[in-house]
């Protein structure tokens, strides 16, 4: 089946620092990616739509020069949390759909900010 | 906002079927209902999805009410590996084919 990876796993940065994280899509091609956010014990909240060869577009109340996305070919997209700080502490989750229009998630970057 | 709502928790005894509801009730003609779970800390896996007939695969059936107002997931035999959250989801038809989280289900399986 359609395999989605993410990179880092898990991360811990300093206050103040960007971490970077990748979504690829193994074995199709994903013209459009999502990224989530989830919080402990809570249900996952998008953040935004991942467009391959345009910008992205974001949900109301997530800064888009906080949470700068990049969807550079149809197989990878990346999210980097700039100047990260502790509230940024969160498991982030992608998807991508493929040309059947199904949708697979990735298995998650958790953040932790120190 | 997620369009559905779902019993927050739920148990069920390993080995007997799991049933879990969800209402869809502003569901339109065109819209799919999708079914993922989450096992902690990780990523949500697909389960199953239809749009008017019930449908079946490995994993466990899905039931429509003729108004597709409301629907049930079932697990046939729930062992313990299927602890997790369950969301129903109804797909946002567009462009961005987005997928729009609700709360879910706690499912639990004791033994």
């Amino acid at each position: 089946g359609a395999v989605v990876s993410q990179h880092p796993s898990r991360v811990i940065c300093k206050s103040g620092t960007s971490v970077k994280i990748e979504c690829r899509s193994l074995d199709f091609q994903a013209t459009t990616m999502f990224w989530y956010r989830q919080f402990p014990k809570k249900s996952l909240m998008l953040m935004a739509t991942s467009n391959e060869g345009s910008k992205a577009t974001y949900e109301q109340g997530v800064e888009k020069d906080k949470f700068l996305i990049n969807h550079a070919s149809l197989t990878l997209s990346t999210l980097t949390v700039t100047s990260a700080h502790p509230e940024d502490s969160s498991f982030y989750i992608c998807s991508a759909r493929d040309q059947g229009l199904a949708v697979h998630f990735g298995p998650g970057t958790r953040l932790l900010v120190l | 906002d997620a369009k559905t709502t779902q019993p927050t928790s739920m148990d069920c005894a390993e080995g007997r079927a799991a049933n879990l509801p969800c209402n869809h009730s502003t569901i339109s003609g065109n819209e799919y209902v999708y079914w993922y779970r989450q096992i902690h800390s990780q990523g949500p896996q697909y389960i199953i999805h239809g749009l008017k007939n019930n449908e079946t695969n490995e994993m466990a059936s899905l039931i429509i009410t003729e108004d597709r107002k409301s629907s049930t997931l079932i697990l046939p035999h729930a062992t313990l590996r299927d602890t997790a959250v369950y969301y129903c989801i109804v797909r946002i038809q567009g462009g961005s084919e987005k997928l729009v989280f609700g709360k879910g289900t706690k499912l639990t399986v004791n033994p």
